[in-house]
């Protein structure tokens, strides 16, 4: 089965410009976590999505940070306006649900100048 | 606190020697414990689970881990590294009240020749 999709791979901005991240997921998977791995860390959960809507979403930046998935497939993470701080790695995951685990895609590596 | 731990930050290994990398974990009931491997730029793969039954674990590339109640641990073990072994590896668990990964806080290993 085909993994979990994200673009783009990398992206540079300057500090208070806005950028957007997709995540295409395992298809099927009615699950979506978006997670940040800051350098030397371990991913942190942002926002969860069971189908279309959020379930958690208590990590979430909500002054700056923004996202949705539409029909419950695609799902898009959002920072505006962006900080130095939020330079990372940003990681999309699928599940099917329960104990089952997750699928990772490959992250987006955001560095923020 | 809930909480992960991965005591080692970094790891060196010489290639053929074995390798264990620990992890404890503080929760009140016994959560489902992961392993995952991170190469550089690359998104987190999978190498074993724990969800019950037998405490010894086998996983992907020859890793396995043991799950011990007692000292609240999921060890990863390999008897011999190969230099593709160098990566960040990360212990992870879920629970199953919400099934949200939470991850520790990585553990680097170096492989020498």
């Amino acid at each position: 089965e085909a993994g979990v999709a994200q673009s783009p791979r990398y992206k540079i901005i300057e500090k208070r410009q806005s950028v957007a991240f997709w995540c295409n997921p395992i298809s099927g998977h009615a699950t979506l976590y978006w997670y940040q791995q800051i350098l030397g860390q371990g991913p942190k959960l942002l926002i969860q999505f069971q189908n279309n809507g959020v379930v958690d979403d208590s990590q979430l930046p909500k002054d700056r940070f923004s996202a949705e998935r539409l029909k419950g497939v695609d799902s898009t993470l959002k920072i505006q306006p962006a900080k130095l701080e939020d330079s990372a790695v940003y990681l999309c995951a699928s599940s099917p649900g329960g104990n089952y685990g997750y699928t990772f895609g490959s992250g987006t590596r955001l560095t923020v100048v | 606190a809930q909480s992960v731990t991965q005591p080692d930050i970094h790891i060196t290994v010489s290639e053929g020697a074995s390798l264990e990398l620990r992890c404890n974990y503080s929760y009140g009931a016994t959560p489902y414990l992961f392993w995952y491997v991170q190469s550089p730029g690359q998104g987190l793969q999978l190498l074993l689970k724990y969800f019950s039954g037998d405490t010894l674990v086998q996983g992907i590339k020859g890793f396995e881990a043991e799950f011990k109640r007692s000292q609240s641990s999921f060890n990863l073990r390999k008897p011999s590294v190969h230099w593709s072994d160098a990566a960040e590896y990360f212990c992870a668990v879920l629970l199953s009240n919400d099934y949200k990964l939470s991850f520790g806080a990585g553990t680097t290993v170096t492989v020498r020749a």
